[in-house]
Parts: structure tokens; C-alpha cells; sequence
């Protein structure tokens, strides 16, 4: 049974330029979260997909956004990047209807030059 | 003020040793509180639940404080694979949004 996959595992960007960040939940999740984790600092969450729609997010600007795929698997986009972007992005899979425990996958590590 | 707030530490015991790390929240309606895990360079992994009554899993217990919105986590005979960076978890709102404090730095030396 795989856990939670992401990838890239490393990514490497300029300012100003565009990045896409997939996920694959736990298998029999249905609930996908994203964090961000600046160095030194824990997650902060950014949003949520539940049924391909936005459920909930957290203080982060427009320039955040994400999709939700019939199969569960998750996207996090993020324009015209900053440096302060820099970060590892996790996610997190749980089920919608147990509300259980949150899996996390080992995250995408994207610096921003 | 942040939600969830930790002592930073680090905290540096010897082999053994028993270690205390707390927490305070600020949201009284939060619903569900969890200690997790994080290893250098690896993703947060759940450590234990946190209740009122209290918890134990071997060397670890648990504890919270809902009148005071405090958190705590005790590690008794503590071990080498003890280090690692401990998370304060909070979860509310109808999404269960987790709520991670910026973590306590734990190294445990020999």
C-alpha cells in the first residue's frame, strides 16, 4: 500500500517564474492538505481539497492556488515566484468521512534563486 | 501572538535523561491536539494524540491542559533515536486544519 507521493523531490526555480507541484494521497484517502515549511519554522497550511474543491485556506496569497483530480491526486501552483517561496511543500492525505490521522508525503524541497 | 506556540529549544540531554516540552495554544475552540515527529530533512510524522485524561505509549506521555490551553510531552529514559524535532499540533475548523508550532529541537547525546 504506498503512502503519500509527491514530486518533484527537488526543484529549482528563478523569480518570477512559474511552478507546479503534484501529490498522490494514501490510498483509500479522498482529503488532500498542503503546507508550507520554511526552514527552521513548522508546517503552515496552506489549503485544502476535498471532492476537487477548495474547502479551506490558510493566509496565503493568490499567487497559492491548487486543483483537486477525480482520482484524489492534488496539483499546488504557485506564480511568480519570490525568493521567500523557498520552502519544503508538504501534503497531507486523510479521509473526508473518518477525519482520521494525516499522512504526510516526504514533500517537495523548491528554492527559488 | 501565534496560534501555537513551543520552545524552540534545543534541547540537548544526555542518554536516559528524562525531557518535558510544552506548548500553548490560543484558539479555546480547537478540537483535537497531537504531538508528531520530524526528522532532519523528512515530513512531520504523527508521535501520539493528546487527551485531557492523559496518554502514555511507552516512554512518552501525553498531556492537556484545556483550562489553560497547554500541551505537554514527556520523554522518559531517553534515547539516541529520541533526536528530533517534536511538533505541537492543533486542529480546528470544519477542515480538522492542522496547526503545527515551529517545533523544540531535541538531541539526545551519548
Amino acid at each position: 500500500d504506498a503512502g503519500v507521493t509527491q514530486s518533484p523531490t527537488h526543484l529549482i526555480k528563478t523569480r518570477g517564474q512559474q511552478v507546479t507541484l503534484r501529490c498522490s494521497p494514501k490510498s483509500g484517502h479522498d482529503t488532500v492538505s498542503w503546507y508550507q515549511q520554511a526552514l527552521g519554522q513548522g508546517p503552515q497550511f496552506i489549503f485544502q481539497y476535498y471532492e476537487e474543491e477548495e474547502r479551506q485556506r490558510g493566509n496565503f496569497p493568490d499567487r497559492f492556488s491548487g486543483h483537486q483530480f477525480p482520482n484524489y491526486s492534488s496539483e499546488l501552483n504557485v506564480n511568480a515566484l519570490l525568493l521567500g517561496d523557498s520552502a519544503l511543500y508538504l501534503c497531507a492525505s486523510t479521509s473526508g468521512t473518518r477525519r482520521g490521522e494525516q499522512f504526510f508525503g516526504p514533500g517537495t524541497r523548491l528554492t527559488v534563486l | 501572538r501565534k496560534e501555537v506556540e513551543q520552545d524552540p529549544g534545543p534541547f540537548n540531554v544526555p542518554e536516559g535523561a528524562t525531557v518535558a516540552f510544552n506548548c500553548t495554544y490560543s484558539n479555546s475552540a480547537s478540537q483535537s491536539f497531537f504531538w508528531y515527529r520530524q526528522d532532519c530533512r523528512k515530513e512531520p510524522k504523527l508521535l501520539m494524540s493528546v487527551y485531557s485524561s492523559g496518554n502514555e505509549d511507552g516512554r512518552f506521555t501525553a498531556q492537556l491542559n484545556r483550562a489553560s490551553q497547554y500541551i505537554s510531552l514527556l520523554i522518559r529514559d531517553s534515547k539516541l533515536s529520541d533526536s528530533a524535532t517534536y511538533l505541537c499540533v492543533v486542529i480546528s475548523g470544519s477542515a480538522r486544519q492542522l496547526t503545527f508550532g515551529s517545533g523544540t529541537q531535541l538531541t539526545v547525546l551519548p
